[in-house]
């Protein structure tokens, strides 16, 4: 059975500091990850997705691939009140596969 | 232009009724996705449709459970017999392809008393 597992958290940093958001898989041959921000209420949100081993930046987000060790992390870079919300990693295994499985996520409050 | 929509934004029922839980797609996707999400979790994955046909309908929990898209567009899901258990919000996503970004629509949040 696939897995993504996430750290639930909550995690809280100080605004201006970074957020680290981590994420494991257990399906080896998965080859696109997301991730997905829920403000309480709301729907999941794109914020990255990434594909290749090594970094993708994005203004303040930076995803951070790592096939070899089965990781994906987020990096929230000056982090702001209005960033606190649940982060939701999901993997695509593709290989026809059309399931995109998703972590429980991981809730970030941001300190003023 | 005009994202995922889904109706009603909230549904509450009665243990036993059948309701039926609607998603429009952005125009032009065709693969379409319904998931459900309970409290504390991830959004789990129910059914995925290529145009009209349930491509993979692996997730539904149980022959309770129905959905259709007869147009290629708009896509309903139909619980029978609801349960208590039923209660969440149901997620709808839509993609131009089953490898593309999903892009979510609302939700529709179900409570069976």
């Amino acid at each position: 059975q696939k897995e993504v597992e996430q750290n639930s958290g909550p995690l809280s940093v100080p605004e201006g500091a970074i957020a680290s958001l981590n994420c494991t898989y257990s399906d080896r041959g998965s080859q696109s990850f997301f991730w997905y921000r829920q403000y309480s209420g709301k729907s999941p949100e794109l914020i990255m997705f990434i594909y290749s081993n090594g970094d993708k930046e994005d203004g303040r987000f930076t995803a951070q691939l790592n096939k070899a060790s089965q990781y994906v992390s987020l990096l929230i870079r000056d982090s702001q009140p209005s960033d606190s919300a649940t982060y939701l990693c999901a993997v695509y295994s593709g290989a026809g596969s059309y399931q995109l499985t998703f972590g429980k996520g991981t809730k970030l409050s941001v300190i003023p | 232009g005009a994202g995922v929509s889904q109706t009603p934004s909230n549904k509450v029922t009665e243990k036993g009724k059948y309701v039926e839980l609607r998603c429009d797609p952005i125009s032009g996707h065709t693969a379409l996705y319904w998931y459900r999400q309970s409290l504390g979790q991830g959004p789990e994955f129910l059914i995925y449709f290529q145009g009209t046909g349930a491509a993979d309908d692996s997730g539904l929990p149980n022959d309770r459970f129905f959905a259709v898209r007869p147009e290629g567009s708009v896509s309903t899901l139909k619980i029978q017999r609801t349960e208590r258990g039923d209660s969440a919000v149901y997620l709808c996503a839509s993609s131009f392809s089953d490898r593309a970004v999903r892009y979510f629509g609302p939700g529709t949040r179900l409570t069976v008393l």
